[in-house]
């Protein structure tokens, strides 16, 4: 089974959808939890940190279910520029042991 | 801009060319990491250094060497390497420490390409 799973997707929406994103991970010591984005042929780039009381940033929403060890994000009013890969990241314990799902690809249509 | 700055951008060697990967950052994070993409792909972990001590390795073959030579540096040594080994080679950096939850910082990385 592997450390942290997301649907790869694709999610293709029309402008002004919200569209919501899950991932799930295997080692319930798991620490701390992210949202990265990636572009084609780009770094990742942080997005937002999940907390574990559920955290908003404008139209993105991160939660975090413990118990069930999932994380999610959920996106609101979707915009052309929200198309990307959306990936799920982990640190697994102290040993800053970082992993990543395999990413959800989003396309946002006009 | 990105705050962790990869050198070359793009690298096209030899499989007996030997050539190192260098990545820079001055944010004063004490954890550092490589990463191999390839296309379409997540990045895949392949070495975290914690205070310029290596503390994983992911099984990588010998013909990736890393080093860690002060806390704002990180290298990657290759040598002999294999066409499978073309890929986005990713450099990142965090706050180092228990229960940190801190995120890290990519570089924009070098584009790897064997022939």
């Amino acid at each position: 089974r592997k450390e942290v799973e997301q649907d790869p997707g694709p999610f293709n929406v029309p402008e002004g959808a919200t569209v919501a994103f899950n991932c799930t991970y295997s080692n319930s010591a798991s620490q701390s939890f992210f949202w990265y984005r990636q572009d084609c042929r780009k770094e990742p780039k942080l997005l937002m940190s999940v907390y574990s009381s559920g955290n908003e940033d404008g139209r993105f929403t991160a939660q975090l279910n413990r118990a069930s060890q999932y994380i999610s994000l959920l996106i609101r009013d979707s915009k052309l520029s929200d198309s990307a890969t959306y990936l799920c990241v982990v640190r697994l314990d102290n040993n800053n042991d970082m992993r990543f799902g395999a990413g959800t690809r989003l396309t946002v249509k006009p | 801009d990105t705050e962790v700055t990869q050198t070359p951008k793009h690298l096209v060697m030899g499989m007996t060319n030997k050539k190192s990967l260098k990545c820079e950052q001055h944010m004063g994070h004490r954890a550092m990491y490589w990463y191999k993409q390839k296309a379409k792909k997540p990045p895949e972990l392949m070495f975290v250094y914690s205070y310029e001590k290596l503390s994983i390795n992911e099984s990588v073959p010998s013909r990736f060497s890393p080093e860690c030579p002060n806390s704002s540096l990180l290298n990657l040594h290759l040598h002999a390497l294999q066409p499978e080994d073309s890929a986005l080679y990713l450099c990142a950096s965090s706050q180092a420490g228990a229960g940190g939850g801190q995120p890290q910082h990519f570089g924009d990385g070098t584009r790897l390409s064997i022939l």
